[in-house]
């Protein structure tokens, strides 16, 4: 089956720590998406990627950085910049950056311990 | 920049016809209208998507007007288990190069 894995389910993170939130897709899709999203809201788009060795900063990218070096995979690192790095995460990917409908993962929830 | 308005709830019973409506006075020509829900801790799910009129699939149907400035999710004979957040996705790159996903919709199904 096709699809998008997110790994770990749950995280902890120490503060001052850098943690890395995983995301693979087997979809043969170009483009790849992290979002946010704080209990109650909605989602907030940090970074996305259109194809591979290329990524743009969305809406809330400070504290946050990613890479995209296999179409298959686009890490999330969560900083010690992120002062407020407690929230759901969920990965994304589609064929290409256009009207095309997302594919999600189950998300990750991180939290400060 | 381009956005969406949606209803923040909406409570409807088992078996009825249920409507939420979003307006996006905004869309661009080249914009598709896409509807996701989700569920507490889970991935946003695809609905269903549509540039105008009306289409319709084995789960919802989606109405677009003629001029495009807002569209109506439908989903006939809802069950409990259609309780979950609706999100209308307007286009997926605004002017602004952003994606937007709004607050959507919370329905709250009861028996």
């Amino acid at each position: 089956d096709g699809g998008i894995t997110q790994s770990p389910k749950y995280l902890f993170r120490k503060e001052g720590q850098n943690v890395t939130l995983s995301c693979e897709q087997n979809l043969n899709h170009d483009a790849m998406y992290w979002y946010r999203q704080d209990p109650g809201q909605g989602l907030r788009l940090i970074y996305y990627s259109q194809i591979v060795n290329d990524f743009q900063k969305g809406d809330i990218a400070e504290g946050y950085s990613v890479s995209r070096e296999k179409k298959e995979s686009f890490p999330l690192t969560v900083t010690s910049a992120q002062k407020n790095p407690t929230a759901f995460y969920l990965c994304a990917s589609s064929k290409v950056v256009s009207n095309q409908p997302q594919h999600f993962g189950d998300g990750t929830r991180l939290s400060i311990l | 920049l381009a956005k969406t308005t949606q209803p923040i709830s909406m409570d409807s019973y088992e078996g009825q016809e249920v409507n939420i409506t979003c307006s996006h006075n905004n869309i661009a020509t080249n914009d598709y209208i896409t509807w996701y829900q989700q569920f507490p801790s889970q991935g946003p799910r695809f609905i269903i998507q549509g540039y105008k009129t009306k289409v319709t699939n084995e789960v919802a149907s989606l109405f677009i007007p003629a001029d495009r400035k807002s569209s109506t999710l439908s989903l006939p004979r809802v069950s409990l288990s259609d309780t979950a957040v609706y999100y209308c996705l307007v286009g997926l790159m605004n002017r602004d190069d952003k994606i937007i996903f709004g607050k959507g919709t919370r329905l709250h199904i009861l028996p």
